[in-house]
């Protein structure tokens, strides 16, 4: 079993849907968790950043950890085809600086 | 604006000619990362340095050796590229737990 695992896609969908992103992991060490967007040929940006579990919003966007279950999800609300990305999920032990583990992504396509 | 900066953006590379790529920062992270992302893969960790502390990856071919000079820049050196290293080399930096991206340079080997 990997330790993220996280469901490649496409993920497709018209504008203004409300899209649900999720990342699945087995190792309880991990406390914090962050979602990266990354557009095509470019460097993943940090979007969320979320430690212990509960829903953390910003803007359009809601981050939500689930320890119990090793669940941890992205909400995007109102989605625009500027949203259109890979969307990768990362998460670390505490550990003063990270060493982050991956998802490997999931493309989002929104179409106008 | 305090960034993460790569160059060069793309790197075109002969098969076993050595290559260095470079990434420098503003942010005055002390900790700076190197990343082998390829195509629809996780980024995965090559190497960090923690302050002047050098970290490898126990996976991490002999072939990447890395270099910082200084609290601002940091270099991959990939002493032999092979064919199987065509990949986006990914710099990131931290003071604390978020890691913050350059934007990649592309390797290509002939």
């Amino acid at each position: 079993q990997k330790e993220v695992e996280q469901d490649p896609g496409p993920l497709s969908v018209p504008e203004g849907a409300i899209v649900s992103l999720n990342c699945t992991y087995s190792n309880s060490a991990f406390q914090y968790f962050m979602w990266y967007r990354q557009y095509s040929r470019k460097g993943p940006e940090l979007l969320m950043y979320t430690y212990s579990s509960g829903n953390k919003e910003d803007g359009r966007f809601t981050a939500q950890v689930d320890k119990s279950s090793k669940y941890i999800s992205l909400f995007i609300r109102d989605s625009q085809p500027s949203d259109s990305a890979t969307y990768l999920c990362a998460m670390s032990p505490p550990s003063g600086y990270s060493t982050l583990t991956f998802g490997k992504g999931t493309m989002l396509l929104v179409s106008p | 604006d305090a960034m993460v900066i790569q160059n060069p953006r793309y790197q075109v590379t002969q098969f076993g000619k050595p290559v260095t790529l470079s990434c420098s920062q503003t942010l005055n992270h002390n900790v700076m990362y190197w990343y082998q992302q390829k195509s629809s893969q996780a980024p995965k960790l090559l190497f960090h340095y923690y302050d002047k502390d050098f970290n490898n990856e126990a996976d991490t071919p002999d072939n990447f050796q890395s270099r910082r000079p200084n609290t601002s820049f940091c270099f991959l050196d990939i002493r032999s590229p092979g064919l199987g290293d065509a990949a986006m080399y990914l710099c990131a930096t931290s003071r604390d737990d978020e890691q913050y991206f350059g934007p990649g340079t592309r390797l290509t080997v002939t």
